[in-house]
């Protein structure tokens, strides 16, 4: 079974500068990571996705995420925020053969002016 | 396209009420996914289809029912309302070979 962890529940961070967003899964098999943002009162909305090759992933709205085998890790990046990043954002996980995907507890980034 | 759509947006039962959570997707996909959301706890998986007539218990089935009589409906059937059951729904569908999950509004349900 899978398992995913966000160990920050809530990050502040004033507007353009740096954040990232951590998130560390366990698994006995390989798997595919991904990263939403879920906008209050929405749903959630897919933001970037590691299958495999390169390691460094290209999200929408300039996130970006890098996948760590070793630390099994997959941890968010944006290098300049916006007030309209303000959201929550949960990492998710999926085994390569099942469709049973695992989401984190979330992360609630609040960018401020 | 709209998309995934969910009904009602808002709903309050009584212990003991049943109800049908409705989910439909005019994407032709082939997957559908129910969830929870709960404060702090991320969502939970409840049941999942990979095709009309198939479905299959996710991590928190219980006091939950599905069906997936076509490739757009996967409504989910409340028997007999608890409070535990207090909780944001969301559907979920996805195309196979795309591994993109494409989220409904939600439905708030509180259970009293």
């Amino acid at each position: 079974a899978q398992s995913v962890t966000q160990l920050d529940s809530q990050v502040p961070v004033f507007e353009e500068a740096p954040v990232e967003l951590r998130c560390n899964y366990s698994s006995s098999v390989s798997v595919y990571l991904f990263w939403y943002v879920q906008y209050p009162n929405q749903g959630l909305q897919l933001l970037l996705k590691y299958l495999s090759g390169s390691t460094l992933v290209k999200g929408i709205n300039g996130f970006e995420a890098e996948f760590n085998k070793s630390q099994t890790s997959f941890h968010l990046r944006k290098p300049s925020v916006h007030i309209s990043d303000t959201a929550e954002y949960f990492c998710a996980v999926r085994d390569n053969y099942g469709q049973n995907f695992v989401f984190g507890p979330g992360t609630r980034l609040s960018v401020l002016p | 396209n709209a998309g995934v759509t969910q009904t009602p947006k808002f709903r309050i039962l009584k212990i003991g009420q049943s109800m049908t959570l409705q989910c439909a997707q005019d994407m032709n996909h082939n997957y559908m996914y129910w969830y929870r959301q709960d404060p702090g706890m991320g969502l939970k998986l409840i049941y999942y289809s990979v095709g009309a007539g198939i479905t299959d218990k996710g991590e928190v089935p219980n006091g939950y029912n599905v069906s997936r009589s076509t490739t757009e409906y996967f409504p989910l059937r409340l028997e007999l309302a608890a409070p535990s059951q207090t909780s944001v729904y969301f559907c979920a569908s996805t195309r196979v070979g795309t591994d993109t999950q494409y989220f409904g509004p939600g439905t708030r349900l509180t259970v009293l």
